[in-house]
């Protein structure tokens, strides 16, 4: 199957930094890109869709400009977190459709620990 | 409309028996049912799936079983066993309008040895 590696996979900052996290589709290009949140015990909430060479979209509820989203090439989709705070120490994950039509696969990072202090 | 209900939140079976997890969707655009298996500290990981235009899908110890009237599908594991100790996600999608994909809450099934 596909492979979607994300970097880092865990990441402890402080108060106040930027965090970066990149997801990659290693063998296939994705024109689209998903960013989840989870947090424990709980389902994938779904953040933004990030769209290779336009803005991305992002869910009713989440901010903008806290979570910077860049769609760099068709391999590559960052995730900014800026002015971190401990409210935002979460699972985040990236996922990516391969296929067009109905019946699309989304083949999913391994995900980053984000633990904000 | 948006939603996909699922059901148990946790499960726990006896090694060998069977697991069987419910999901109900509203919306009759979507098109694709996958499920997908998540241990602690991992991504999710695609299990199985099927279309709607088919009523059951086997694959090893796990099958689907889709019933497009009820708009209801589920996930059965035969002979469970420990290993299969995980949290299990429902999903459906849809591409219409762009591609969509709406999770169910999961459910923790643990498998006792």
């Amino acid at each position: 199957g596909a492979v979607v590696s994300q970097h880092p996979s865990r990441v402890i900052c402080k108060s106040g930094t930027s965090v970066k996290i990149e997801c990659r589709s290693l063998d296939f290009q994705a024109t689209t890109m998903f960013w989840y949140r989870q947090f424990p015990k709980q389902s994938l909430m779904l953040m933004a869709t990030s769209n290779e060479g336009s803005k991305a979209t992002y869910e009713q509820g989440v901010e903008k400009d806290k979570f910077l989203i860049n769609h760099a090439s068709l391999t590559l989709s960052t995730l900014t977190v800026t002015s971190a705070h401990p409210e935002d120490s979460s699972f985040y994950i990236c996922s990516a459709p391969l296929g067009t039509s109905g019946g699309a696969q989304q083949f999913f990072g391994p995900g980053t620990r984000l633990t904000v202090l | 409309q948006q939603q996909v209900k699922q059901s148990p939140q946790s499960l726990i079976v006896q090694k060998g028996g069977i697991s069987i997890i419910n999901c109900a969707y509203e919306n009759t655009a979507f098109d694709y049912f996958p499920w997908y298996q998540q241990f602690p500290g991992k991504g999710p990981a695609l299990l199985i799936a099927i279309r709607p235009d088919v009523s059951e899908k086997k694959e090893g110890r796990f099958t689907i079983s889709f019933n497009k009237s009820a708009k209801q599908f589920s996930l059965h594991i035969m002979d469970s066993q420990p290993g299969d100790s995980a949290t299990y996600f429902c999903a459906a999608s849809a591409f219409t309008g762009g591609f969509k994909t709406i999770f169910g809450a999961g459910t923790r099934l643990f498998v006792k040895a």
